[in-house]
């Protein structure tokens, strides 16, 4: 049973912020939720981590709201070079990350 | 910093043949971790090593075998090769075992089976 449900693809033009949404509703108090993004041909690349509330860092913002069975992952002034597979995952403390299909984002001009 | 590298970066392979895939970890990171990537899914973990020795097996059958070596670099084997074999392998390192730690990449190794 998959842990998480994202889109499986999105649409954006340059310059505008993009909101990914991803739905973990049998999320365990010990879980993180962590995102990825993967560019073709090229290894995934961690983006952002929270537990709850918000995390942002200089490329990125994470909103996880009180029951935690969602997050969105913003992405402020998209670029070309943002087009990618972006990954939400949700991990315990074990030893593997657990990827699902991604979110397959699309920025164009 | 050297980032993670891996070797070669593709390769055609004969069904029931043999391949060794090869990762060097980044600097520092005694925890290896594998994974197979068929194409338009998401990576799949293989297996993954700590301080030579295996922590952990996701659901691969045991012709997928590993090694981890002192300086922390790692092997990829790999017998009797399948069609299905063929996928984008990946080598992540990382300075603890556990999935919640930040996991870096490398760019992967192409193995095409035929």
């Amino acid at each position: 049973l998959a842990k998480t449900t994202q889109p499986i693809s999105m649409d954006s033009y340059e310059g505008q912020e993009v909101n990914i949404t991803c739905s973990h509703n049998n999320i365990a108090t010990n879980d993180y939720i962590t995102w990825y993004q993967q560019f073709p041909s090229q290894g995934p690349r961690f983006i952002i981590q929270g537990y709850k509330t918000k995390v942002t860092n200089e490329v990125a913002s994470l909103f996880i709201p009180a029951d935690r069975k969602s997050s969105t992952l913003s992405l402020p002034r998209v670029s070309l070079s943002d087009t990618a597979v972006y990954y939400c995952l949700v991990e315990d403390s074990g030893y593997a990350l657990n990827f699902g299909k991604g979110t397959s984002l699309l920025v164009t001009p | 910093e050297t980032g993670v590298t891996q070797s070669p970066t593709h390769l055609i392979k004969t069904r029931g043949q043999q391949v060794t895939l090869r990762c060097s970890s980044q600097s520092g990171h005694n925890t290896v971790s594998w994974y197979q990537q068929a194409l338009g899914q998401g990576p799949q973990f293989i297996f993954q090593y700590y301080r030579e020795e295996e922590n952990g097996r996701g659901n691969f059958p045991p012709r997928f075998s590993g090694l981890q070596f002192p300086n922390y670099s790692s092997e990829l084997n790999v017998n009797a090769l399948e069609l299905d074999d063929s996928a984008l392998y990946l080598c992540a390192s990382s300075p603890r075992r556990d999935n919640t730690y930040e996991q870096y990449f490398g760019p992967g190794t192409r193995l095409t089976v035929t």
